[in-house]
Order: structure tokens, then sequence, then C-alpha cells
């Protein structure tokens, strides 16, 4: 069964880095394409970042343009997020999610999600 | 403030029809496929549906989803306790080279 679990969220100050991460498994994890997903406290869901299989286009939200970088090691059926200059806005619950379609990011939906990882940006 | 339009709330009686809006423009839902997901407080998103009216494996057929135009549509028949929850549609957008999401319509069981 398709599995995806997220680490390394956690407390972090203004204007520091974090990286998380997501381990796949449970389906071929270099025939799609994925995405990273946020929910801010009391907020609804924000699109915030997707990478294709091969991990050449990558696509980001404004709110994270410049500061966030999404990357894949397929060898490793692992997804990252490296967050820089973290703002207090950035404070969500978030989520990497996998395309139902094989080989897009443009169409189809998110049909497995992780469970998600806590970040908070405090001082 | 989304691109994408969703009524805040909806709400219905057990055994009735709720019907969600998610009004876009050309750049996004009139020309890419609507997706819609249920969300459960401290739980993970799923699916209901994709490609604007598919429904992935074990999702009921007491969900459906349609598009006109720029809009998209989420049908929920024969409504449960345990369909109360926060419900999103979500498309690409070309013009911003990325997803989005509605801002999320609650449905209530009356």
């Amino acid at each position: 069964q398709v599995q995806l679990v997220e680490s390394g969220g956690g407390v972090v100050q203004p204007g520091r880095s974090l990286r998380v991460s997501c381990a796949a498994s449970g389906f071929t994890f270099n025939m799609y394409g994925m995405h990273w997903v946020r929910q801010a406290p009391g907020k609804g869901l924000e699109w915030v970042v997707a990478i294709s299989f091969h991990g050449e286009a990558t696509y980001y939200a404004d709110s994270v343009k410049g500061r966030f970088t999404i990357s894949r090691d397929n060898s490793k059926n692992t997804l990252y997020l490296q967050m820089n200059s973290l703002r207090a806005e950035d404070t969500a619950v978030y989520y990497c999610a996998k395309e139902i379609t094989p080989y897009t990011v443009t169409r189809g939906g998110f049909d497995h999600w992780g469970q998600g990882t806590l970040v908070t940006v405090s001082s | 403030q989304s691109v994408l339009t969703q009524p805040p709330s909806v709400s219905a009686a057990p055994g009735q029809k709720v019907t969600i809006s998610c009004s876009g423009s050309n750049s996004n839902i009139g020309n890419n496929y609507a997706s819609w997901y249920q969300h459960l407080p401290g739980t993970a998103p799923k699916l209901l549906i994709y490609d604007n009216n598919k429904r992935p494996s074990g999702i009921p057929d007491r969900f459906s989803g349609s598009k006109s135009g720029t809009s998209a549509t989420l049908g929920i028949t024969g409504l449960q306790t345990g369909d109360e929850a926060d419900y999103y549609c979500a498309t690409w957008d070309s013009s911003l080279s990325g997803r989005v999401f509605g801002g999320g319509t609650k449905v209530t069981v009356l």
C-alpha cells in the first residue's frame, strides 16, 4: 500500500532554515509528480510547490518563491522541501502529496497524502 | 484571497443532497481539470473527484463532480453525518503556473 511519511518539522526562529522530508513507499516513485501542500492554523489548504516525476521541472507558489526549494531523490524514494528565510506566516502543517496520474503535475489530483509535519516559526 | 471561489458553508438534513460550487476563470478551471477533496480536522485530506468527474477507487458514487465553463461543482447525495467536513476544490492555473485551492466549504449535516 502507498505510504508517505513526512519528517523534519519543528520550531524554528524567523529567518532561519529547515528541511522537511517525505519518505515514499508502495508505488513506483519515479513515475509520479509530487507536491507539498500546507495548512496554517485556522486556514484552508494552500498548495506550495510541485516537482515533476524526473525532478527536472519545479513550480512554486508566489508566497514561497525564492525561499523554498523542492527536490527529490528517486534512488531513495524521498521528497524534500528546503525552507529558507522562514517567516511567521509559514507556520503550518506541511503535507506531501502524490499525483494520481503518472508523468504529470498539472492534472489529476492528489490521491495519497502523508500525515503532515508541523512547522512552527516563532522566536 | 483564493483565485477559486467556494461558498463558506452549506448544510442539509441527513439523506438530502448538497452541491458545492467552485468558480474560477479561463486560466484555471476553464482550461484545466478540477479535483475535489474532503478534509476532516487532524487527518490527511482525501481525494473525492479528479479530472472533473472521475472517482478514485473506494469513493462511493454518492460523490459526483461536474464542470461547466469556468465553474466546477461537487455533489453529495444521501448526506450522512460522517460527511461533515471541509471540502476543497483545486486545479492547475496556467497563468500562475501552479496548483490553486479554493477557500474551502464547510458541510454541516443538520
